[in-house]
Order: structure tokens, then sequence, then C-alpha cells
């Protein structure tokens, strides 16, 4: 089965820095990979997937980005953070691509931007 | 309009009696499927049961249960013999099959939070 590594737990940044999360999965190959944001009290929303290596998908314009360098590693980046940046973030991988594809997440990152 | 409504913002339940979670969706696209995540405390969000559109037999997952009722669009969580630790949030989601997206998206509700009393 599968594991979502996810780092760090926690995070906390000025305005104004640089961010880097790094998601790594292990026991599958070729999977869809996803990157969640969750604010406090409310549900999940989709920032970004992958179905592939270099192959990234933005749904929510921002100031974050993605990148898939290899496999199974997925990589949420930002040049300046802002305030609205804080959050939960959730690293989700799918993989068993289909409608049914049930997705298996990263215990997350809270990031706090201060 | 949400995709995913959870009208149910906390709910109490006793320990070892049964406790349903509602959940209605919006869809027209004929062919969809509909989840049921917890999130503890701790934050990681754990896949519990798994419904699709053309299902016809509602799924069951030990002690959980989807309700599927196609027709008014809602797909209820059931706990059967609720235990303390089923306290979490709990989400539904919905996927469509025909969603413009290269990747199957999830689309989430904004979650219960279930407190189950010992």
């Amino acid at each position: 089965s599968q594991t979502i590594h996810q780092w760090p737990a926690t995070l906390v940044q000025p305005v104004g820095s640089p961010l880097s999360l790094e998601c790594t999965v292990e026991g599958t190959s070729n999977p869809n990979l996803y990157w969640y944001r969750q604010a406090a009290g409310r549900g999940l929303q989709l920032l970004f997937y992958s179905v592939g290596i270099g192959q990234i998908s933005s749904e929510v314009p921002q100031n974050l980005s993605a990148s898939r360098p290899q496999d199974r590693q997925f990589i949420l980046s930002s040049k300046k953070l802002l305030l609205s940046d804080s959050g939960f973030y959730l690293c989700a991988c799918a993989p068993d691509r289909g409608l049914g594809e049930k997705l298996f997440f990263g215990s997350g990152t809270q990031l706090s931007v201060l | 309009a949400q995709k995913i409504t959870q009208t149910q913002p906390g709910m109490f339940v006793q320990e070892k009696e049964a406790v349903t979670l509602d959940c209605t969706y919006d869809t027209s696209d004929p062919s969809y499927g509909l989840f049921w995540y917890k999130q503890p405390s701790s934050g990681e969000m754990i896949f519990l049961i798994y419904q699709g559109s053309y299902d016809q037999q509602n799924a069951t997952e030990g002690r959980y249960s989807l309700n599927f009722q196609k027709a008014r669009k809602s797909a209820n969580l059931v706990i059967s013999a609720s235990q303390l630790g089923d306290s979490a949030m709990y989400f539904c989601a919905m996927r469509e099959a025909y969603s413009g997206a290269g990747s199957y998206q999830l689309t989430f509700g904004k979650g219960t939070k279930l407190s189950v009393i010992p």
C-alpha cells in the first residue's frame, strides 16, 4: 500500500518569504498527485494536480506554484508568501486512476504566514 | 451553486448508537462517484467509503454504510455502533466524469463535526 510523506508538519513564515513544501510517495508508481488547501473550519480546495512528471494543472490562480520533478515527488512553492496563504496544506495521491479513484492523503502541513 | 452540501455543522451521538451524516449533491453528469472521508484532529484525511452512480447496491465498509438515494441526490453516511474514536470531521465529496479537467477532481463539502459521547 502507498505511503505519503509530507513535511514539515508545521511552518511559520513571514509575509514575503519563500515557501517550499515537499511530498513524496512510496508504494506506487505513476500516481495522480494533488495539493489541497484547507482553511480553518472549511472544506478542501484543490490547488494543483499532476498526472505525470512535469505535468502540472492549476485550479486556482494565486502566487503558488507546483512542480513534479520525479514520479513520486510533488513540490508546492511560492516566491513570496501572502497572509492569505495561511492554511492547512494536504498532499494526496491517487494510485488507481478513474472515476472511483480513492485519494490517500499525507499528514498535512499547517502554514502560518505572519 | 454548491455541488456538495452538508447541512449539519456538528452532530452528537451516544457511544454505541448509530448516527447518520447528511450529504446532498448537485450534478447533471450521469456518471459520478461519491466519497466520504474522515479527518481526525491530527489532520490526515482518511478514505471511508465510495459509491458509484451506477452501483445498484448501497456501499458498505465495516461499520460504515452509504445510504444512496439517487433521485433525491443524497448520499448519507451511516455509522453503526459509534465509538469514541469516531469523533472527527467528516467530509462528503463528489467526482464527476465529465468535469472537463484532465484529471478526475474531487469536490468536497464543508464537513460535519461528529462528537461521540461516552
